[in-house]
């Protein structure tokens, strides 16, 4: 069975300025996809970024980044430039990649980010 | 096109009641998901179903069941609700198998009181 670790229940930080969520996970599994996804207040799970276990280069969208260390089963979301409408709740989830239906999301507990103006 | 959508969205149940969640999805996707999201937690799956006819247990399936007559509809049916079962719950659908890009409805807040 996967988990998913996110050791930051809650984090801050000021406008414009740059903050890093850690996640941490545990699988048997090489082909995997690791994901982060935003929870605003309207609690609809947005995707924000995604990294597929086979590649190295780490995937990267606009102002979001991530650190993805596999030998480690580290997965860190970078978020540059923060602005206001980045306050939310942020997940990490890890899914298996493989021809299985079943294949679910396991997910961490969550980050809770406040951007301050 | 509406994506998943996902009614109602808040209720409170007493105890010993009981309801069905609805969720259906426009996109004709193959892949159903329920998945429920305790307080200050992440989300963990309840059920889901690869197609119309066919369901399976997740990781937390007591309490609940689950129907897939058709693939834009796949209802959750709580039978005797339970102060446990108070929760956030979101319904998701993917296209294929090696599809990672997953679909969100945006959640019933249920409370059994």
């Amino acid at each position: 069975a996967q988990t998913v670790t996110q050791s930051q229940p809650e984090m801050s930080v000021q406008e414009a300025e740059t903050v890093t969520l850690s996640c941490t996970y545990d699988t048997s599994e090489n082909n995997y996809y690791l994901f982060w996804y935003k929870q605003p207040p309207s609690r609809q799970m947005i995707l924000v970024i995604r990294q597929e276990a086979y590649k190295q280069q780490n995937a990267t969208e606009n102002r979001f980044s991530v650190n993805f260390q596999k030998a480690a089963k580290s997965f860190s979301l970078k978020i540059s430039d923060s602005q206001l409408g980045d306050t939310a709740m942020y997940f990490c989830a890890f899914m298996k990649r493989v021809g299985n239906a079943g294949n679910m999301l396991t997910f961490g507990g969550g980050t809770r980010l406040m951007v301050k103006p | 096109n509406a994506g998943v959508t996902q009614t109602p969205k808040f209720r409170i149940l007493k105890i010993g009641q009981s309801m069905t969640l609805q969720c259906t999805q426009d996109m004709n996707h193959n892949y159903m998901y329920w998945y429920r999201q305790d307080p200050g937690m992440g989300l963990k799956l309840i059920y889901y179903s690869v197609g119309a006819g066919i369901t399976d247990k997740g990781e937390v399936p007591n309490g609940y069941n689950v129907s897939r007559s058709t693939t834009e509809d796949f209802p959750l049916r709580l039978e005797l609700a339970a102060p446990s079962q108070t929760s956030v719950y979101f319904c998701a659908s993917r296209r294929e198998a090696l599809d990672y890009g997953y679909t969100f409805g945006s959640g019933t807040r249920l409370t059994v009181v």
